[in-house]
């Protein structure tokens, strides 16, 4: 079965600080990942997402991850926070097993990031 | 521009009432979903349709009920059944299933609250 966990419910870090917030992951086969944020009152916005290829993810807003097989984990950084980064971050993984439940999402819990001035 | 529109954003249930929450797509996407958030709980799923007129339970199915009969709209109707329906309520679709590696898109939501 496929799962997502993402250990950390608050991250809080300075502006201008780097920031990273972790997820780590559970799957049979390879793994389909992404990163998703949301602000207050709204849906999810696509951040970035890891198929195949290099073990660095560049995405949108300056974010980027870090894929590593060996430790399943899928980390999510930014070398500089901003203010404006303050949101709700989830990290997902896409079935790709064969039968009716392919291609859905599963879903961490989410973590919020708190970024002071 | 394509996008998900849900409607209305906010709705308020009386008891024994059912509610239809609307979801509709322009992005010509064969897939769609339906999710609940509750604090500190993620996102968890409802139903989903992979095609037309076809459609599947997902973890919390219970008190719930879709229907596919267009593309482009997958509505969801919250029963008096579901005696906790409180909640924000996230629709998703994604391009053809064929096409795992493209993210899903989503709507801004419906948040229901009990009257």
């Amino acid at each position: 079965a496929q799962s997502v966990a993402q250990p950390e419910d608050q991250v809080n870090v300075a502006e201008g600080n780097p920031l990273t917030v972790k997820c780590t992951y559970s799957v049979s086969g390879n793994p389909y990942l992404f990163w998703y944020v949301q602000y207050p009152n709204r849906g999810l916005q696509f951040l970035l997402k890891y198929i195949t290829g290099d073990n660095l993810v560049k995405g949108s807003y300056g974010f980027e991850a870090e894929f590593n097989k060996s430790q399943t984990s899928f980390h999510l950084k930014k070398p500089s926070a901003l203010v404006s980064d303050s949101a709700l971050y989830f990290c997902a993984v896409r079935d790709i097993t064969r039968g009716s439940t392919l291609g859905r999402l599963y879903f961490g819990r989410g973590t919020q990031l708190t970024v002071w001035p | 521009d394509g996008g998900i529109t849900q409607s209305p954003k906010y709705l308020f249930r009386k008891e024994g009432q059912n509610v239809t929450l609307s979801c509709e797509q322009n992005l010509n996407h064969d897939a769609m979903y339906w999710y609940r958030q509750d604090p500190g709980q993620g996102l968890r799923l409802i139903y989903y349709s992979q095609i037309v007129n076809d459609f599947q339970k997902g973890d919390i199915a219970e008190g719930y009920s879709v229907s596919r009969e267009k593309k482009e709209s997958f509505p969801l109707t919250v029963t008096s059944a579901q005696k906790n329906p409180t909640a924000f309520y996230l629709c998703a679709s994604v391009a053809d299933r064929g096409r795992i590696n493209q993210p899903q898109h989503f709507g801004d939501g419906t948040r229901l609250s009990i009257l």
